[in-house]
């Protein structure tokens, strides 16, 4: 299996756009999260999924982020408008239902936001 | 709320001394612990993870941790370093029975030759 996968590695906006981030979990795992790192803050979890559906959203910052899980193989995490202080690196990871085996992270996407 | 706390922000090992990374969690039962490494530009790897029975839990990469429920702590060591442990390592913690991962600060390891 290739890992998770996510899409961009880097991407680099202005701010007001729109930032569409991507990933691709592992084939099999039904639990998806979305992190966010930043200096400042660490690792944070923004949200999660079991079987394409969400779980938690209490870590997605504001109304400006949403995701979504349209089915097992793809999940997106919008920013729009994007900001400065949304310059960070989101990772996406991904585990299967037995409870708390391991979370399998991709390499996340940095994004920054000028 | 859990919360975990790793107490160096950055520490300096020669290489071939010992390691030690400190972790200490507040929870109220004993919760999922995990050890993630982070080498630059890289997502997290799992180094170990405890859940119950020994509490000595030997990983990858010859790294082992101690769940010393007293101290409420999760320390990870390793006997001798090498120059590829140079990385950032993050403890994290889960209530039992749920995937959310709580992460600490992370602590930044570097290797002196």
């Amino acid at each position: 299996d290739a890992g998770v996968i996510q899409s961009p590695r880097h991407e680099v906006t202005e701010m007001g756009q729109e930032v569409t981030l991507r990933c691709k979990p592992i084939s099999g795992h039904d639990y998806l999260f979305w992190y966010r790192q930043t200096m400042m803050r660490g690792l944070e979890l923004l949200i999660y999924f079991n079987n394409n559906v969400p779980i938690d959203d209490s870590g997605m910052p504001e109304d400006r982020f949403s995701a979504k899980m349209p089915n097992a193989s793809f999940s997106t995490l919008k920013i729009q408008p994007s900001e400065p202080r949304d310059s960070a690196v989101y990772f996406c990871a991904s585990s299967r239902g037995e409870m708390n085996t391991e979370a399998f992270f991709g390499q996340g996407t940095r994004l920054t936001v000028v | 709320a859990q919360s975990v706390t790793q107490p160096d922000i950055h520490i300096t090992v020669s290489e071939g001394a010992s390691l030690e990374l400190r972790c200490n969690y507040s929870y109220g039962a004993t919760p999922y612990l995990f050890w993630y490494v982070q080498s630059p530009g890289q997502g997290l790897q799992l180094l170990l993870k405890y859940f119950s029975g020994d509490t000595l839990v030997q990983g990858i990469k010859g790294f082992e941790a101690e769940f010393k429920r007293s101290q409420s702590s999760f320390n990870l060591r390793k006997p001798s370093v090498h120059w590829s442990d140079a990385a950032e390592y993050f403890c994290a913690v889960a209530p039992t029975g749920f995937q959310k991962l709580v992460f600490g600060t992370g602590t930044r390891l570097l290797v002196s030759p």
